[in-house]
């Protein structure tokens, strides 16, 4: 089965650009994999930001932008705000089959 | 709007089985495309993709993981999906969660295994 790889953890400033990652274990991220992100908080279902590389929900803030880049998918908070900060988790499609990363707990500080 | 409604909570002991229902409403049920995912979050620990079917139930993948204790089922009458894990263990206690396609979450349940 693929692994799916996103960094542990990540701080930003507020106000301050940061990048999350996932990466696939099989190869370079494609469009083909059909990336998700969530955001989750403690105590909180997980929400979707992101779905299919880069499609906004209605609710998710314009702040957050899905791309793929340097061969993974990325999810990018730029002007991060400190209710920003929570666990963020990506996945991706293997014919048919979902693959969760290991999520980014992020510090906005 | 889309909304998944999730059955209420569940204990479980060692070796039985649980059902979880979601109860989908605000959209086109039957619409093929519209998969319906489930998930599970074990305490502190991350999310865990268990498997999907489509309305039509003519696809129905499951997980590695959980092949040969998990059955996706769906009533087309009602417009619910049900995930069934059988041969419960300790491990098993976690929230699960439905997802639809484009990302649509119900709000979870709570199953805990314990003698």
């Amino acid at each position: 089965q693929a692994v799916v790889t996103q960094e542990p953890s990540l701080t930003v400033s507020p106000g301050g650009t940061v990048t999350l990652t996932c990466g696939s274990s099989t190869g370079a991220v494609t469009s083909g994999h059909y990336p998700y992100w969530f955001q989750q908080k403690p105590g909180q279902a997980p929400r979707t930001l992101i779905y299919d590389t880069n499609n906004r929900h209605s609710w998710t803030p314009a702040r957050f932008s899905g791309s793929l880049l340097g061969g993974k998918a990325a999810l990018t908070l730029s002007g991060a705000q400190p209710e920003d900060e929570a666990e963020y988790y990506c996945y991706l499609l293997y014919s048919g089959v979902r693959v969760f990363g290991g999520g980014t707990k992020l510090t906005v500080l | 709007q889309v909304q998944l409604v999730q059955s209420g909570a569940e204990v479980k002991k060692p070796g039985a089985s649980v059902m979880v229902a979601c109860k989908a409403s605000g959209y086109t049920f039957t619409i093929d495309n519209y998969f319906i995912h489930w998930v599970r979050q074990a305490p502190g620990q991350g999310l865990e993709w268990m498997g999907t079917i489509n309305p039509s139930g003519s696809r129905i993948i499951y997980a590695q993981n959980f092949q040969g204790r998990v059955t996706m089922t769906r009533d087309t009458s009602t417009s619910t999906i049900y995930m069934e894990l059988s041969s419960l263990r300790s491990e098993d206690t976690a929230v699960y969660y439905c997802v639809r396609t484009h990302g649509y979450w119900g709000q979870g349940t709570l199953v805990t295994v314990s003698s």
